[in-house]
């Protein structure tokens, strides 16, 4: 069975400072993605960033990469420059890569609140 | 679309009637989701689609719960009875066949069993 575990409820940070998310994750197999979804408050979950399990190098997308630690199996989401906008909830989900599996496992989120 | 479309956006009902829930796909995704996210919680699966079969149905909560899809395309969620534990956002995404699989959702559909 896979599990997310994502341990800060809530997090703040001031405008135009980074901010690192925490994911760590369980699992078994040996080929799995790593994602990370902002929920706004709207509802709808918005792709980030995706990390595959054989991928050499940390992913980059815009002001989000993730900090990817297989061996300890975490996978940590910075946010650089934060804006006004980042305000939201993050979660972290993984997916199994192995056989026909192919739903997402998701954490229970952290609520990010960005200040000026 | 240009995304993943959800409808109706809201539905209350009362409780014991059925509902269903629409979901139409990005254009060209063969694998269609869906979720359901209690409130201040995370996502809990419900089924996956690949074309009109159902490969993963292990996610549905009850027999009361059932999905179909048609022409590898629009999926409707069925709930019959509805309790009011059913009340929840249900999400839909959809997503490509490839090495990452990354599913896009839609803007979900929240609903209220009275």
């Amino acid at each position: 069975a896979q599990k997310i575990t994502q341990t800060q409820p809530g997090m703040f940070v001031q405008e135009k400072e980074a901010v690192t998310l925490d994911c760590t994750y369980d699992t078994s197999d040996p080929s799995y993605g790593l994602f990370w979804y902002k929920q706004p408050s709207s509802g709808e979950m918005i792709f980030l960033i995706y990390q595959g399990s054989y991928d050499q190098q940390n992913a980059t997308e815009g002001r989000y990469s993730l900090n990817f630690q297989k061996a300890r199996k975490s996978a940590n989401l910075v946010i650089s420059a934060s804006q006004l906008g980042d305000s939201a909830m993050y979660f972290c989900a993984m997916r199994s890569r192995t056989g026909t599996a192919s739903k997402l496992t998701f954490g229970t989120g952290t609520r990010l609140q960005v200040t000026l | 679309g240009a995304g993943v479309s959800q409808s109706p956006s809201n539905k209350v009902t009362e409780k014991g009637k059925d509902v269903e829930l629409r979901c139409d796909p990005i254009s060209g995704h063969t694998a269609l989701y869906w979720y359901r996210q209690s409130l201040g919680q995370g996502l809990e699966f419900l089924i996956y689609f690949q074309g009109n079969s159902a490969p993963d149905k292990s996610g549905l909560p009850s027999d009361r719960f059932s999905a179909e899809r048609t022409g590898g395309s629009v999926s409707t969620l069925t709930i019959q009875r509805t309790q009011q534990e059913d009340s929840a956002v249900y999400l839909c995404a959809s997503s490509l066949r490839d090495t990452k699989n990354i599913q896009y959702f839609g803007a979900g559909t929240r609903l209220s069993v009275l």
